[in-house]
This record gives C-alpha cells, structure tokens and sequence, in this order.
C-alpha cells in the first residue's frame, strides 16, 4: 500500500541555519509526484515544492530544496537560513501517477525556529 | 491567485445535528476534496469528486456525505453529527494532472459538543 513517513515529529533549528525534514514514501508506481506543504498555525496548507519521480535533478524554489534520493525512496525538505516565520507545521505528500489525483500525507513535522 | 474559500473558519454543533460545511473554487478545477486533520494523523481524506455530481469515497467517508451541483462548489454534509468528528476540516481543489497541487482552504475547526 502506498505510504508516507515522517519520522520527526518535531524538530528545533535556529535562526539562519539549515534545517532537513526527513520523508520518506512507499509506491510501486513508477510515475508518481511528490510535494512538500507548510501549515501556519492560522491552518491553511501552503505549498511549497513539487518533484516528481521522472525529475532528474532536485527540486528548488528559493530557500526550499528537495533531497531527491529515488533508491532509497526519500524526498527531504532541505530550508536553508531559516526564519522565525518558518515555524509551522510541514507535511510530505505524494500523488501516484496515472489514474488518481488523490494525495496521500504524512503525520508532519512541527518546525520551531528559534532566535 | 488561486481563491478556495471555506463557508465558516469556526464552528460549534451539538451531538445529532446536521451540519454542512461549503467550499467555493474560482479556478476553474476539476477536482475538489474534502480532508479531514487531526493531531498526529496528518490529513485523510473523506471524500473527492472529479466532476460535477460525480463522487468518490475517500479513505474515512462513514458519516460523512457530499454533494458537488456546480463545478465550483464542494459541500461536507454531517448527517448527525457526532463528537468523534470533532476536527479541522480542510478543502482542497485541483486540476487533474500529476504535477499540479492542491490549493486548500483555510480549514473549518468544527466542535461538536
């Protein structure tokens, strides 16, 4: 069955340092999509960064980086120089390719980021 | 920008009404979903439909319906509800495609009392 793994239920980071959000996936699909969402406490789920299982290289998008690891069936969310406004909630999800639009997430990871 | 809006961000029942909770899209997407958050379960999805009055059961559907009349709108209907669906409910549409996202809501916190 397909799954995602967090392991990591909260993880503490200072200031302006990098920070790495462990993930990782069960498929057996070899077409699938991967994303990362932030969760403010106010509640809305904020996209971050998609990659999918055919991208040859790692996903970036500003300070937000996927460690693409397809072997080992990771995908970790790497924020470098973190801010304060990063602490949220962070959520793995994966979409398996042809035929279903569904995302499947994980438990999360609540990020706190301290001065 | 992509607008998904939520009928109410709270919401207080009690035990045996019924209660419904509307999403609205403006973008035109096929999809729509219905999640449901709790604490150290992440989201699960109850329901989602890829097409007007079409609908699938999601991974916890039971006690929950839904109804999707126009492209635009998705509506969670709790027949009686219960304090077990006590929750954060979040919304979410789509275009169908592998590399597109899912744009949320900003969730219902709903206490059944």
């Amino acid at each position: 069955a397909q799954k995602i793994t967090q392991t990591q239920p909260g993880m503490f980071v200072q200031e302006k340092e990098a920070v790495t959000l462990d993930c990782t996936y069960d498929t057996s699909d070899q077409s699938y999509g991967l994303f990362w969402y932030k969760q403010p406490s106010s509640g809305e789920m904020i996209f971050l960064i998609y990659q999918g299982s055919y991208d040859e290289q790692n996903a970036t998008e500003g300070r937000y980086s996927l460690n693409f690891q397809k072997a080992r069936k990771s995908a970790n969310l790497v924020i470098s120089a973190s801010q304060l406004g990063d602490s949220a909630m962070y959520f793995c999800a994966m979409r398996e390719g042809l035929g279903t639009d569904k995302l499947i997430f994980g438990t999360g990871t609540r990020l706190q980021v301290f001065p | 920008d992509v607008k998904v809006t939520q009928s109410s961000r709270y919401l207080v029942k009690r035990t045996g009404e019924k209660v419904f909770l509307e999403c609205v899209q403006d973008m035109d997407h096929e999809n729509m979903f219905w999640y449901r958050q709790d604490p150290g379960l992440g989201l699960r999805l109850i329901y989602f439909s890829y097409d007007v009055k079409m609908k699938e059961k999601g991974d916890i559907p039971e006690g929950y319906s839904v109804s999707r009349e126009k492209k635009e709108r998705f509506s969670l209907i709790l027949e009686s509800a219960s304090t077990n669906q006590t929750s954060m409910y979040l919304c979410a549409s789509s275009f169908p495609s592998l590399a597109e996202t899912q744009y949320f809501g900003p969730g219902t916190r709903l206490l059944v009392l």
